[in-house]
This record gives structure tokens, C-alpha cells and sequence, in this order.
């Protein structure tokens, strides 16, 4: 079985802060990890994903996130968070089988203060 | 351009209503994703085909039914619908699980039950 946790349903940062969103995971195989972001009234859009070729994963817009085993941990980071960042942020697990499922966490609503 | 796309995005509907939602992507993706979004639950996934005709109950799949008769199509289906299944509906489809691949989302479809 897996699943995701992600603590905490509301985070707020100001501008220019640095944003931390937390994300530990819970999977009998290796997995692949991914954040997904959701704007307000839209669908979900990848913002980067975790696949074991390297720890430490960079995405779009600035975000980057590093997968710690021993710590089962896969937490989003964004050294400066702009207003453009108000957002829903979403961490997923998947195992490596054909037909596995993939399961998210709650998620968190980013908010961003001038 | 990647694209899944939900038939509506808003929808009304009576209690006791046979309900079709349809989901096509364009992407040739052997796996297909149904989930439900609720606020403060995150995204609970309804029921999962990894092929054509073939499906899997996901975490939530009572009162629920799913058809993927083409690979491009996968239509999820509210016997008799109730208010409690008023929500966000998101599709997906993806790759499947050992191709590193994520997930595509559409824009959604808001299901109010009445």
C-alpha cells in the first residue's frame, strides 16, 4: 500500500519568503514522487516529479524539491515565493508497476501576503 | 499539445439521476484516472483502467461505475445520483506506471447534485 501526508492544510508566506511545503510518503517499493499544482477553478498541472535518477529535482517556476529516504520525505521548496504562487499544492506517490495507481496527498493552499 | 478533456465543466443534476461524465485524451495513454476533489480531503481516486475494458476500484468506487470501451474514452457513471456526490470530478490519464511518466489532468467537471 502507499500513501502521502502532507501536514497542515494552509500555509501563508510575504513575498519574497521562502516557501516550504512538507510531503512525506509511505510505499513498500521505491516510488516515484511528483508535486502537482492546482490554480484556482483549473485542472492540475505538474510542477516536478521524483523518479530516482537524481535527489534533488527541480520544476517550474522556481520550485525544487529533494527526495530523503531515511526520512521518507519529499518536501517542495521555493527560495523566494511571488503572488503568483496562491495556489493549491498537491504531493502524489506511485509505484513502479504497470498498472499501479497513483495516490495524492490532501493537499495545501499556498497563500502569499505582500 | 497534451490534452485531456471532460465533456462539461459544470453540471446539475436531480437526486436519483443516471449521471455520465466522459473524459477523452489524445495522448494514446494505456492508463486512465477517475478522482473525486473535496475540500480539505485532497483528491480520492474513484477507479483506475489500464487498458481498454479493464478497470480497478480505486478508494471510493461505491456508487460509482466506470466503461473504457475505446482507449481514448473512459466515461464514469453515477447509478443514481445523490447528494453527497456533489463535487469536483478531475480525470487523468498517463503512461503506465513504469515508464516514469506522470499524470495529465482536464480541467474538471463540478457536479452539483440537487
Amino acid at each position: 500500500a502507499q500513501s502521502v501526508t502532507q501536514l497542515g492544510s494552509h500555509v501563508s508566506v510575504s513575498e519574497g519568503a521562502l516557501v516550504l511545503l512538507r510531503c512525506n510518503y509511505s510505499s513498500s517499493v521505491p516510488p516515484y514522487l511528483f508535486w502537482y499544482v492546482q490554480y484556482p477553478n483549473q485542472g492540475l498541472q505538474l510542477l516536478l516529479k521524483y523518479t530516482s535518477a537524481a535527489t534533488l529535482v527541480k520544476g517550474i517556476n522556481g520550485f525544487e524539491a529533494e527526495f530523503k529516504k531515511s526520512e521518507t520525505s519529499f518536501h517542495l521548496t521555493k527560495p523566494s515565493a511571488h503572488m503568483s504562487d496562491a495556489a493549491e499544492y498537491f504531493c502524489a506517490v506511485r509505484s513502479t508497476g504497470a498498472n499501479s495507481k497513483l495516490t495524492f496527498g490532501k493537499g495545501i493552499t499556498l497563500s502569499v501576503r505582500p | 499539445d497534451v490534452k485531456v478533456t471532460q465533456s462539461s465543466r459544470y453540471l446539475v443534476k436531480r437526486t436519483g439521476e443516471k449521471v455520465f461524465l466522459e473524459c477523452v485524451q489524445d495522448m494514446d495513454h494505456e492508463n486512465m484516472f477517475w478522482y473525486r476533489q473535496d475540500p480539505g480531503l485532497g483528491l480520492r481516486l474513484i477507479y483506475f483502467s489500464y487498458d481498454v475494458k479493464m478497470k480497478e476500484k480505486g478508494d471510493i468506487p461505491e456508487g460509482y461505475s466506470v466503461s473504457r470501451e475505446k482507449k481514448e474514452r473512459f466515461s464514469l457513471i453515477l447509478e443514481s445520483a445523490s447528494t453527497n456526490q456533489t463535487s469536483m470530478y478531475l480525470c487523468a490519464s498517463s503512461l503506465p506506471g513504469q515508464s516514469l511518466a506522470e499524470a495529465f489532468f482536464g480541467q474538471g467537471t463540478r457536479l452539483t447534485v440537487v
